[in-house]
């Protein structure tokens, strides 16, 4: 297991308001990936880095920034969030060696007023 | 881009009976084919994997079948039982694209009825 852990589990906030949700691995897995869940949309690709020096952009990236501060954490924000952007959030980390097997995270609940 | 569709999108079966979810994809060089079972209140995890050299793949009661010409990939699961309620997501991967990303389907919310 990658064991990754995402804080907060549960946020509420309001439209305007800067969120940072953080996630961190304890394997030392080089992939990381931001997943958005919605309901009947199954989940899509936020944000995926390779390594720390290593950002790309998913399906949905807009509205959204992230920052990999160290192989092990990988940051997700959202700069001035809309009520759109509640969802379960979901951060991944792979395994490499082309087993292709993510390790999720339990998810950050966002909900924005 | 690569396109998933997962069907159906609800399932609902008797405790004992079989249940089938099918993909299809677009890109013909995807390779990699993994389901992820997600229970209520918790993180998907992988249950099976197949990739494009295999044509079935099983584990216990559940299998996974690949049609590559057809661009389409079946997750069977014999026996149901209650346990296996939940929503099953499959996904596709081309490991010599661009990106290589896991692009996943909108998932089957399967419900085994005792």
């Amino acid at each position: 297991d990658a064991d990754v852990t995402q804080t907060p589990r549960n946020r509420i906030t309001k439209t305007g308001k800067r969120i940072m949700l953080e996630c961190s691995q304890t394997k030392g897995h080089d992939r990381m990936y931001w997943y958005r869940q919605d309901p009947g949309l199954g989940l899509r690709l936020i944000y995926y880095s390779f390594d720390v020096k290593d950002i790309n952009k998913g399906e949905i990236s807009d509205g959204y920034s992230v920052s990999r501060q160290a192989q092990a954490k990988f940051s997700l924000s959202l700069e001035s969030a809309i009520p759109n952007q509640t969802a379960l959030y979901f951060c991944a980390a792979e395994t490499g060696s082309n087993t292709g097997e993510l390790f999720f995270g339990e998810g950050s609940r966002l909900t924005v007023l | 881009g690569e396109n998933v569709e997962q069907h159906p999108s609800t399932l609902s079966v008797q405790e004992g009976d079989s249940a089938v979810i099918k993909c299809t994809y677009s890109d013909s060089a995807s390779n990699y084919f993994p389901w992820y079972k997600q229970e209520l209140g918790k993180r998907p995890q992988l249950i099976i994997d197949i990739r494009s050299n295999v044509g079935e793949k099983k584990d216990q009661r559940i299998a996974v079948t690949l049609n590559k010409t057809a661009k389409h990939f079946s997750l069977h699961i014999t026996e149901t039982q209650p346990e296996d309620s939940a929503v099953y997501f499959c996904a596709v991967r081309n490991y010599g694209g661009s990106q290589g990303n896991l692009i996943f389907g909108k998932g089957t919310k399967l419900s085994v009825k005792p």
